[in-house]
């Protein structure tokens, strides 16, 4: 299993320009997530998604908007980059359970807006 | 949520216990302590998680006090690769879908 994937690694854009952030998971996982971290801080959570069709506001979304059309993929959309949105971006998976579930994170995007 | 304290970083010697410790005074009953680390630049990777009783797995173990305000979190024998920053965090289970705050962490330094 590749576990959580993102895609692209590396991204630079500049100002007013959109993307879009893949993130893929071959673990049937039902819940999925996304964090940017920004230097010396901790992750914040931006979406979430506990299922196919659905998705959520976590702490910071502002700026972002999030799709999950099939259950493998979630994907994190910048309509219009600002440099406020330069950070590196986590996604992360759980699956379905009543008790306490570990995260599986992917390897990161690193987005530089300039 | 509750939040946690920890120290800013901590230094250990290759091959010796690593012992990071968290405060999390305000925890509630139903709130679990979990540990992620992060190795330079790469997403977070799980620990292990408690709620009352010790535990311990294949890469660690998680002692909480008899109160639950506070635990340690033990590397029995850190290596090199262990170097990392630690996250503790409390984090209340809301049907299903964890909401993990995290904080800016312990840096562990291991050397040789």
């Amino acid at each position: 299993n590749a576990g959580v994937t993102q895609t692209p690694k590396f991204r630079v854009l500049k100002t007013g320009q959109s993307m879009t952030l893949l993130c893929a998971q071959d673990m049937n996982h039902e819940y999925m997530y996304w964090y940017r971290q920004d230097p010396g801080m901790g992750l914040r959570l931006i979406h979430y998604s506990v299922g196919e069709g659905t998705t959520a506001k976590g702490e910071v979304p502002d700026g972002y908007n999030v799709s999950r059309l099939k259950k493998q993929n979630f994907l994190l959309g910048l309509e219009s980059a600002a440099p406020s949105q330069t950070s590196v971006y986590f996604c992360a998976s759980s699956k379905t359970s009543g008790g306490a579930e570990e995260q599986f994170f992917g390897p990161g995007t690193r987005l530089t807006v300039l | 949520d509750a939040k946690t304290t920890q120290p800013t970083s901590r230094d250990c010697a290759e091959g010796r216990a690593a012992n990071l410790p968290c405060n999390h005074s305000t925890i509630s009953g139903n709130e679990y302590v979990y540990w992620y680390r992060q190795i330079h630049s790469q997403g977070p990777q799980y620990i292990i998680h408690g709620l009352k009783n010790n535990e311990t797995n294949e890469m660690a173990s998680l002692i909480i006090t008899e109160d639950r305000k506070s635990s340690t979190l033990i590397l029995p024998h850190a290596t090199l690769r262990d170097t990392a920053v630690y996250y503790c965090i409390v984090a209340l289970m809301n049907t299903g879908f964890q909401k993990l705050v995290f904080g800016t962490g312990t840096r562990l330094l291991v050397s040789p």
